[in-house]
């Protein structure tokens, strides 16, 4: 079973700031993974797959990269909708993917 | 509009028995794999179950083997999930959410993430 850690838990921001989440799987997933960002009250919604490639819609200030056991998801530019909490996922034994615990944006 | 709709939640005692639906709408359903993800109350999403295109193939994670059942029907557009020996660590709200992906040959998935999701449809296993 391959576990997703994400770092950190909890991250302060303000608007127009940059911003670096971090994934690590506990073995290498190659690039297979995603990340996932859900507001309160709301179903998730798919950013990136393929460790860096952007889903369809999604604004050109997200972007993701890494590969093996290491990835990361860059905001360039934080807005007011961006807050909320960001799950990787891997799926390297698709279907049996698996999330990380998350990481919270806050003001 | 593409969307999938859930319901069947509700309160069911420990041991217990539940069917959530999911009705699709705006897309071709019998050409997607379909899956179960939950999220227990104030924590992260978990994986429950994927049921592939054609309904013949079915996978579930380790938590819930045995005791839920995924299905579907073409016909009626819909994804369904049979759960039996409800316990309180089931509580959760339950998404139904599409797969996009394809095989581009024998052993290799184009995984794109899971693109549409429900609203969800929460279950609260308690005494």
């Amino acid at each position: 079973e391959i576990v997703m850690t994400q770092s950190p838990a909890t991250l302060s921001v303000s608007p127009g700031e940059r911003v670096t989440l971090s994934c690590r799987a506990s073995q290498s997933v190659n690039t297979n993974l995603a990340w996932y960002h859900q507001k309160p009250g709301q179903a998730p919604r798919v950013l990136i797959y393929g460790a860096s490639s952007r889903a369809t819609g999604i604004p050109a200030r997200f972007s993701g990269s890494g590969s093996g056991t290491e990835f990361t998801l860059t905001i360039s530019s934080m807005q007011s909708e961006d807050f909320g909490v960001y799950y990787c996922q891997h799926y390297h034994d698709w279907p049996r993917v698996r999330f990380g615990q998350g990481t919270r944006l806050e003001i | 509009e593409v969307q999938v709709v859930e319901s069947g939640g509700g309160l069911v005692k420990p041991g217990g028995s539940l069917r959530l639906s999911c009705v699709a709408s705006g897309f071709t359903f019998n050409i997607y794999t379909m899956n179960w993800v939950r999220q227990a109350p104030g924590k992260g999403l978990e994986w429950v179950s994927s049921i592939s295109s054609s309904g013949n193939y079915v996978y579930y994670a380790d938590s819930v083997e045995g005791r839920f059942t995924i299905s579907r029907d073409t016909a009626k557009k819909s994804l369904y999930l049979q759960m039996n020996s409800l316990r309180a660590d089931d509580t959760a709200v339950y998404y139904c959410a599409r797969d996009p992906g394809y095989y581009g040959s024998e052993t290799y998935y184009h995984y794109f993430g899971m693109d549409v999701w429900g609203q969800g449809t929460t279950v609260t296993v308690s005494s």
